[in-house]
């Protein structure tokens, strides 16, 4: 069975910092496509991060490129996201998914970015 | 990037009905097109990919159909747990993009 447990969400100032981690089981880790979703309060979705199974090419949304960085540790089949320079727009539940059209997701973390 | 445009944002709708959702790209994206379900407080579930592929498990009930620019999700008889918000994504290049959103309600 797959499954996705995100963590490392929290409260944080603007400016702040916060890595979110994705615990991934049930699947060849290092296969697959990984991406990073989040949806703010009320709204829809938004694609935000993506990398390849094969080769690990990254590939980022124009709103979060430069302060994010996707990253992943397949020892630990982990995948990571390194959010820096967070602004009140970046407040949302982050979901990862498994591959690059979503055929799994967690649960999501709650990201707050406010003083 | 290529947008999406999800239409339309939101419908009513009886238990029974056929409900037709479009999404259009700004640009051909062949038929990299997929559809998700989701629920409030729920992440979402995909329902198809490449525009017409059922994820495992979703009731035939649900099809999708198009090609380049535009798109469909057909439900064919509403039922009472399809109200929900669906949304659609483009799998054909990076960055990734979704459409707006429809939300299904009871009517």
């Amino acid at each position: 069975e797959v499954q996705l447990l995100e963590s490392g969400g929290g409260l944080v100032q603007p400016g702040g910092s916060l890595r979110l981690s994705c615990a991934a089981s049930g699947f060849s880790f290092s296969s697959y496509a990984l991406i990073w979703v989040r949806q703010a309060p009320g709204k829809g979705l938004e694609w935000v991060s993506g990398i390849t199974g094969s080769d690990g090419n990254t590939y980022y949304a124009e709103s979060v490129k430069g302060r994010f960085t996707i990253s992943r540790d397949t020892s630990k089949d982990t995948l990571y996201l390194q959010m820096n320079s967070l602004r009140a727009e970046d407040t949302a539940v982050y979901y990862c998914a498994k591959d690059s059209t979503g055929e799994y997701w967690g649960q999501g973390t709650l990201v707050t970015v406010s003083s | 990037d290529i947008q999406m445009t999800q239409s339309p944002s939101s419908l009513s709708a009886s238990v029974g009905d056929r409900v037709i959702i479009t999404c259009r790209a700004s640009q051909g994206i062949r038929n990299d097109l997929a559809w998700y379900q989701q629920k409030p407080g729920k992440p979402p579930k995909r329902l198809m990919y490449a525009t017409s592929r059922l994820h495992g498990g979703v009731p035939p009930r649900f099809s999708g159909s198009g090609s380049g620019t535009e798109f469909t999700l057909t439900i064919s008889s509403l039922q009472p747990e399809d109200f929900a918000t669906y949304y659609c994504l483009q799998h054909n290049s990076y960055p990734r993009t979704f459409g707006g959103g429809t939300k299904v309600e009871i009517k």
